[in-house]
């Protein structure tokens, strides 16, 4: 079975600066999709950035990359330029490509504090 | 924003009680997921539906059941609830296009679920 961990169970940042989220996972599969999930205190669930175990080049949104180690099965979110509205609950979660298995394992979630 | 549905927003119950809780989507996807979110444990699968009757067991799935008459609704029982099913529910959608798919999830606003 896969499974995701997510070592870090609080983080907090400085506004304005970068922090890094950590996220590893185990599978036998060679393709298979990645993703970074940010839950506000208004409980949403909102998908950040989304990775292509295939494809090499690491996924960007706007102030949000990951670090993509797929032999280490390493999946790290990175957040430049922090702001106050990025303090949430932060979950990687991990889903194979095969047709007919659509299901997300997620992690236990990284809670991100911002400091003013 | 996908057009999912669930009801009740927040119920409180007494151990022993049956309860059903409701989701409805708009979107007319295939895949339905119910997860449940605990301090700790991130969200675990409960049970999911790829099609109308056509449904299958996470990880979780003791002391629920499930079931899907029609494509819009998705239904989650808990046959006699127990203080260790209080927990915060998601519904979670997904469409399926044939062959390797890359459809995120798109998650309802959740139920907040107390047995007493």
């Amino acid at each position: 079975a896969q499974t995701v961990t997510q070592s870090q169970p609080e983080m907090s940042v400085q506004e304005a600066e970068t922090v890094t989220l950590s996220c590893t996972y185990d599978t036998s599969e060679s393709d298979y999709y990645l993703f970074w999930y940010k839950q506000p205190p208004s409980r949403q669930m909102i998908l950040v950035i989304r990775q292509e175990a295939y494809k090499q080049q690491n996924a960007t949104e706007n102030r949000f990359s990951v670090n993509f180690q797929k032999a280490a099965k390493s999946f790290s979110l990175k957040i430049s330029d922090s702001q106050l509205g990025d303090a949430a609950m932060y979950f990687c979660a991990y889903r194979p490509t095969n047709f007919g298995n659509e299901k997300l394992t997620f992690g236990t979630g990284t809670r991100l504090t911002i400091i003013p | 924003d996908a057009g999912i549905t669930q009801s009740p927003r927040h119920k409180v119950t007494e151990t022993g009680t049956p309860v059903t809780l409701r989701c409805h989507q708009t979107e007319n996807h295939r895949y339905m997921y119910w997860y449940r979110q605990d301090p700790g444990h991130g969200l675990r699968l409960i049970h999911y539906s790829y099609g109308v009757k056509d449904t299958d067991k996470g990880e979780v799935s003791d002391g629920y059941s499930v079931s899907r008459s029609k494509t819009e609704d998705f239904l989650l029982t808990l046959e006699s609830a127990t203080s260790s099913q209080t927990s915060v529910y998601f519904c979670a959608i997904s469409a399926a296009r044939g062959g390797a798919t890359n459809e995120k999830l798109f998650f309802g606003s959740g139920t907040q679920l107390s047995v007493l």
